[in-house]
């Protein structure tokens, strides 16, 4: 069936620091990964987003890197700094071209000052 | 531009009321999710519709459960009656369709007591 899952549910770094969030997933035919940030209180906001045709793509700050060989989704985030401080999520389609997102349990990422 | 509206952004009822929360996806977009999330079950996709059409409702728990989608602009979730189980912090976003982005809104948080 389908599994999304994350290896830390928790990450502490420091101010500055790059952080690296992973996440697994086990549907092969997934052609579509999205990460989430959510804050307490909010609703997840859209970090970025990588297709199948893709190993890497950059944003401001993140970069979102795909093995699919091992099934492997990762979030980058450089010099990272207090307001980082959230859940993050990684979600993935679950089969090639559906709309529907599968989501992680979520990382906790907490930056120290 | 307004985002994805939710209301109420909080509910407080009582075991066996009807509990009636609303969505306003963002303009243009075709496809609009209710996602339910809690500390034990993360974020579960419940029912996702395209074009005002139920797509996937094969998240929706039980028959208690029900979502309308009678134009673009406006839906809702039903659940009567309403169980302590409920209780949860449920989640409207929408898209352009396709695997894409997932807009959120701020989210209701529910409590039956």
């Amino acid at each position: 069936g389908e599994n999304v899952g994350l290896h830390l549910p928790t990450l502490s770094v420091q101010e500055g620091d790059n952080s690296i969030i992973n996440c697994a997933y086990s549907n092969s035919a997934s052609d579509y990964f999205i990460w989430y940030k959510q804050e307490s209180g909010k609703g997840p906001q859209f970090i970025i987003d990588i297709r199948s045709n893709m190993d890497k793509r950059q944003g401001q700050r993140v970069t979102v890197l795909l093995n699919k060989t091992v099934k492997h989704l990762s979030l980058q985030i450089a010099a990272t700094q207090p307001g980082d401080s959230a859940v993050y999520f990684c979600a993935e389609n679950g089969s090639g071209g559906s709309e529907k997102l599968v989501f992680g349990k979520g990382t906790k990422l907490t930056v120290n000052p | 531009d307004a985002g994805v509206i939710q209301s109420p952004r909080h509910e407080v009822t009582e075991m066996g009321q009807e509990v009636t929360l609303r969505c306003k996806p963002i303009s243009g977009h075709n496809s609009l999710f209710w996602y339910r999330q809690t500390m034990m079950r993360g974020l579960e996709l419940l029912i996702y519709f395209n074009n005002n059409v139920p797509i996937d409702d094969s998240g929706m728990p039980e028959d208690r459960f029900s979502a309308k989608m009678p134009n673009a602009s406006f839906s809702t979730l039903k659940i009567q009656p309403s169980e302590p189980r409920d209780s949860a912090v449920y989640f409207c976003a929408s898209s352009l369709g396709q695997p894409n982005e997932q807009f959120f809104g701020p989210g209701t948080r529910l409590t039956v007591l």
